[in-house]
């Protein structure tokens, strides 16, 4: 069975701090997916990043960076110089195209406050 | 833009009184999956259509049905809702199953 633990429900920060929000996956499949969405308040899932299974390359994508270790299987997001519009409920997930149907596990998601 | 539409945004409906909230998508994927959330919680997968192959999820109650009659569009019955029913509803869409999920705003549920 797959599984997605996001260990921190809420964290805060003030403006212009980093942080890091943690992801530790389970799955005994050799080939899969992991995701990072942003929920804001208004309530839509929003798309970030997706990596693959054999891809361990780190990614940076202006203040966002995703560090995916398969040996801790750990796939940590952080953002550097947060932003008030930082603000919001992040999602990691996990899934499989070739088992599970394919369907998505996702963690419980953490909580971005940050307070200007 | 390409995107994945919900109307309504905002619902309210009666206790017992069914409600439709519908779901369109320009992206012409092949899936569409119907997710619920309740505050503070991950969205909890309903089902998905794979092209016009339905795919009920175990703990997905009766009540809950959908109809996907085009590519495009899908829609998630609720026959006769109840107050813990109350949510938001999440369509999403991807290309083949496990790829990315590009999700719609959502249909906030609310059962008088």
């Amino acid at each position: 069975a797959q599984k997605v633990t996001q260990a921190q429900t809420e964290i805060s920060v003030v403006e212009k701090e980093d942080v890091t929000l943690d992801c530790v996956y389970e799955t005994r499949d050799t080939t899969y997916y992991l995701f990072w969405y942003k929920q804001p308040p208004s309530g839509e899932l929003v798309f970030l990043i997706r990596r693959n299974s054999f891809d361990e390359q780190n990614e940076i994508s202006g203040r966002y960076s995703w560090n995916f270790q398969k040996s801790t299987s750990s796939f940590n997001f952080t953002i550097t110089a947060s932003q008030v519009v930082d603000s919001a409920v992040y999602f990691c997930a996990l899934s499989d195209p070739n088992s599970n149907a394919g369907k998505s596990t996702f963690g419980d998601g953490t909580t971005l406050t940050v307070k200007p | 833009d390409a995107m994945v539409i919900q109307n309504p945004r905002y619902q309210v409906t009666q206790f017992g009184k069914p409600v439709t909230l519908s779901c369109s998508q320009t992206l012409n994927h092949n899936v569409m999956y119907w997710y619920q959330q309740k505050s503070s919680q991950a969205p909890k997968l309903l089902f998905h259509y794979y092209d016009k192959d339905f795919n009920n999820e175990a703990d997905t109650p009766d009540n809950f049905q959908s109809r996907r009659p085009n590519t495009s569009f899908c829609f998630l019955d609720i026959r006769s809702p109840g107050l813990g029913d109350a949510a938001m509803y999440l369509c999403a869409t991807s290309r083949v199953l496990g790829e990315t999920q590009y999700f719609g705003p959502g249909t906030r549920l609310l059962v008088l």
